[in-house]
């Protein structure tokens, strides 16, 4: 099984910093996605990433994928107490047909 | 309303009774998929399926069976369920491959097996 690494697991800021979301892996992977969860929800898709080097913009939310396809970082700018929930990064590792391998997911806080 | 529906939403049974958790979805979509999620374990593919009739195993296959014999339904099915099997379960339906377009999640189904 491909593993994803996610870092940090948690993550309690103020309104207003910066922060980086870090998914790691030994493997290729052919797609990343970044998903938000809520509590007794299931996640929403926030972005995906094909292309080794590609960065995609959500309003304060910044995506890469690595240039080698092993790693992605989530940075939002500017957080605020709407950012808070569960940050999951998934991926498909190269050749690994429709598998989808999630990471353990980054619980962020924004304290007003 | 495009969405995807879980039933139950809350299950509480015992060891070795057999159970369906059942999940439609009204987007006509190809892909479907089963997750469970457990604390420090995140969210791991149980089984996925590309369209009728074809299914195959995701990451943790084990105790769980599925079918699709209609597009817009995937049910999951546990013939023996026991404690280790206790967890949250979401299905998940997607236009595009897995992996490559949005997924769309159910509201989660919160078993507990005793």
């Amino acid at each position: 099984t491909q593993l994803l690494e996610q870092s940090p697991q948690f993550l309690s800021i103020q309104e207003g910093e910066n922060l980086t979301v870090y998914c790691n892996s030994s493997s290729v992977f052919s797609s990343l996605q970044w998903y938000r969860q809520e509590p007794g929800e299931g996640p929403v898709l926030l972005v995906t990433v094909v292309t080794g080097g590609e960065v995609k913009k959500l309003k304060r939310l910044t995506f890469q994928f690595g240039d080698a396809r092993k790693d992605s970082s989530l940075h939002i700018t500017a957080a605020q107490p709407g950012d808070t929930g569960l940050y999951l990064c998934a991926g498909v590792a190269q050749g690994g047909s429709e598998k989808l391998v999630f990471g353990k997911g980054t619980k962020l806080t924004v304290n007003p | 309303e495009a969405q995807v529906t879980q039933n139950p939403r809350y299950l509480i049974t015992v060891t070795g009774k057999k159970l369906t958790v059942t999940c439609s979805q009204n987007m006509n979509h190809e892909y479907m998929s089963w997750y469970r999620q457990d604390p420090g374990l995140g969210l791991r593919q149980i089984y996925y399926s590309m369209n009728v009739e074809v299914t195959d195993k995701g990451d943790v296959p084990e105790g769980y069976k599925v079918s699709r014999k209609e597009k817009r339904n995937f049910p999951l099915i546990l013939e023996s369920p026991s404690p280790n099997q206790t967890s949250l379960y979401f299905c998940a339906s997607s236009l595009l491959p897995i992996g490559y377009g949005e997924q769309f999640f159910g509201p989660g189904t919160r078993l507990t097996v005793l």
